[in-house]
């Protein structure tokens, strides 16, 4: 079981916004960046959000994040058939010493 | 252009050893903190070890701590793993990943661990 939680799955439509929740403790969403990651069958990971707000050059703006005490999500706004992909949630826990990931959100495009 | 590039992955029996390269070009290679990442066949990802840039911080995940060594070679722009004692557990896409947000990935190597 992944100390950050994420909803297996989520959908939506061309042209919506689709939000993905990845919630947690509070001494770990509350207290330590949180970066996403975009990951299509077969490849590796990319990074699309880090420092919890912030985006990589050449990550469009439709992408954005949000963070509250105990969640954060992120958002994809103009959903598109190519945003069909598997999302995680990722911070490090100073308890652990290391990093922790959600268990991953499968998006899919209808 | 930032490039990692993973190797020395393969089937290996349990118990058995193998040790990951992980070659970076393109960037400050001695600048940055490098982590591996483990993906097992149909799962999340997991995060495995963590080296800081000068190798004077070293992490494990409970999962792998006291059988894999993460390691580099700053003169060789090369990170690297070596993996003892393997469990079919141990079974996945193993990926580096560089700097403090693990922002580049390489391609990842697979590592089989299989009678």
């Amino acid at each position: 079981q992944s100390v950050l939680t994420q909803p297996p799955s989520a959908s939506g439509t061309p042209g919506q916004r689709v939000t993905i929740s990845c919630s947690g403790s509070s001494s770990i969403i509350g207290s330590e960046d949180i970066n996403w990651y975009q990951q299509f069958p077969g490849s590796a990971p990319k990074l699309l959000i880090y420092r919890s707000y912030e985006r990589p050059s050449g990550v469009p703006d439709r992408i954005s994040a949000y963070k509250s005490a105990t969640s954060a999500s992120l958002a994809i706004s103009g959903l598109r058939s190519e945003d069909e992909a598997d999302y995680y949630c990722a911070a490090w826990d100073d308890s652990l010493s290391g990093w922790v990931f959600g268990g991953g959100t499968k998006l899919t495009v209808l | 252009e930032v490039q990692l590039v993973e190797s020395g992955g393969g089937l290996v029996q349990p118990g058995g050893s193998l040790r990951l390269s992980c070659a970076a070009s393109g960037f400050m290679f001695s600048s940055y903190s490098f982590n591996w990442v483990r993906q097992a066949p149909g799962k999340g990802l997991e995060w495995v070890a963590y080296i800081s840039s000068t190798g004077s911080h070293i992490y494990y995940s409970d999962s792998v701590r006291g059988r894999f060594t993460i390691s580099r070679d700053n003169a060789k722009n090369s990170l690297y793993l070596h993996m003892s004692n393997l469990r079919g557990a141990d079974t996945a896409v193993y990926y580096c990943a560089s700097k403090e947000a693990m922002e580049n990935w390489g391609q990842g190597t697979l590592v089989s661990v299989s009678a």
